[in-house]
């Protein structure tokens, strides 16, 4: 089945030390977008990229990076995770077009330590 | 800018019992809307969606939900409530376009008591 797919479910990390978070999709779809989800909270939108150009929310901290070496996979950095980094991680997909429609992955609870 | 109000933040029902969920959008022109469900511990599931045309929409897992331009409202309904569809339920609207970003609405969590 057609997927997208978040590796690794979960992650702890100490203070300060790099992480990075992983997603591929077999749906190959232009777009995919990296989420914030803390607790009961709605998801936020930290970037997308549509094919190979990145678009970045206004309010994102400079400490999320995300890259996206092709169309298949796309990687979320955080370069020195704070204890508010603490969430989870939601990858989605979409196809870019008129009735674009974005699914999610299963996500990566990521705890600060 | 684009908004959506989930008035409920959290309800409770029995099993078998119908349930509605109430989300309100503001946006100038015809939205696009979605719901996603999200089971602890997991990502979003797509429930259902609408574009255009018919405003009843079905979806997955029995639900259903109506477009209403003059309410500015789009509710999620399910006659027969399982214990299985004890959630959390989001509520999204995307302006007209090609990938334009989705605002979520601020969840309602659902219980279902047997």
């Amino acid at each position: 089945d057609a997927m997208v797919i978040q590796n690794p479910r979960y992650q702890v990390t100490q203070f300060g030390k790099p992480v990075t978070l992983s997603c591929s999709q077999t749906l190959n779809h232009n777009v995919m977008y990296w989420y914030q989800q803390k607790s009961s909270q709605a998801p936020k939108l930290l970037f997308h990229y549509y094919d190979k150009d990145f678009n970045n929310e206004a309010d994102t901290p400079d400490n999320f990076q995300s890259r996206r070496p092709n169309t298949s996979f796309c990687f979320l950095d955080i370069r020195s995770p704070g204890l508010g980094d603490t969430a989870m991680y939601l990858c989605a997909t979409s196809s870019g077009g008129v009735t674009d429609t974005q699914y999610f992955g299963p996500g990566t609870r990521l705890t600060v330590l | 800018a684009q908004s959506v109000t989930q008035p409920d933040i959290h309800i409770t029902v029995s099993e078998g019992a119908s349930l509605e969920l109430r989300c309100n959008y503001s946006y100038g022109a015809t939205p696009y809307l979605f719901w996603y469900v999200q089971s602890p511990g997991q990502g979003l599931q797509l429930l259902l969606k609408y574009f255009s045309g018919d405003t009843l929409v079905q979806g997955i897992k029995g639900f259903e939900a109506e477009f209403k331009r003059s309410q500015s409202s789009f509710n999620l309904r399910k006659p027969s409530v399982h214990w299985s569809d004890a959630a959390e339920y989001f509520c999204a609207v995307r302006e007209t376009g090609t990938a334009s970003k989705l605002t979520f609405g601020t969840g309602t969590r659902l219980q279902v008591t047997l």
